[in-house]
């Protein structure tokens, strides 16, 4: 799995929109871009993943730039319920029987 | 969607005792299960795969003895933490596979302290 690198931890205020990066400069072609969120003292939940187009659900959106290096997901009207950690995750799309990968993950805290 | 419910959520128990922790896929069958070990502001750590019908597969450095995983049927794994010392104190979380699009689901965690 490529290696991403996140900021350790990022502000926002409630109501604007949240924008997390997460670079992965050795991502190989096949390899899909994958965030999910941890609450404090919750499970990892997921919210997003991609493989090259921008991918938008209701959470989120996430913008994959041209070269594939690196990403950003945009949480676009923060609330004060979404401060969590913030994991960004590169690997294959595969059907065998490998766990998923956690780095250190970006800190969002969503200011009143 | 798919839920993997964990049990207890919290648990204090004394030095020397065993606790065991349940994992289950609700709405899906999940012949793969992991468990991780999260402390205080860090990343999880992946302990071991619980495969059902077969052996655990654990992490370089995870005592198998210590931690007991059991996968007897394709809903339900299980932690065991036999002689909890108060170094074992964390949060262990599990995960599933769907099998349908091959998503990860987690547990909601469950937070052991052993006194």
């Amino acid at each position: 799995d490529a290696k991403t690198t996140q900021p350790p931890s990022m502000d926002c205020a409630e109501g604007r929109a949240a924008n997390l990066p997460c670079n992965h400069s050795t991502i190989s072609g096949n390899e899909y871009v994958y965030w999910y969120r941890q609450i404090h003292s919750q499970g990892p939940q997921y919210i997003i993943h991609g493989l090259k187009n921008n991918e938008t659900n209701e959470m989120a959106s996430l913008i994959i730039t041209e070269d594939r290096k690196s990403s950003t997901l945009i949480l676009p009207h923060a609330t004060l319920r979404d401060t969590a950690v913030y994991y960004c995750i590169v690997r294959v799309a595969d059907t065998g029987r490998r766990a998923l990968t956690f780095g250190s993950g970006t800190r969002l805290q969503v200011q009143p | 969607g798919a839920v993997v419910s964990q049990h207890p959520s919290r648990v204090i128990c004394k030095s020397g005792t065993s606790v065991k922790i349940e994992c289950r896929s609700l709405d899906f069958q999940a012949t793969t299960m992991f468990w991780y070990r999260q402390f205080p502001k860090k990343s999880l750590m992946l302990m071991a795969t619980s495969n059902e019908g077969s052996k655990a597969t654990y992490e370089q450095g995870v005592e198998k003895d210590k931690f007991l995983i059991n996968h007897a049927s394709l809903t339900l794994s299980t932690l065991t933490v036999t002689s909890a010392h108060p170094e074992d104190s964390s949060f262990y979380i599990c995960s599933a596979r769907q099998p349908a699009n091959y998503g990860y689901t987690f547990g909601s965690g469950t937070r052991l302290t052993v006194v």
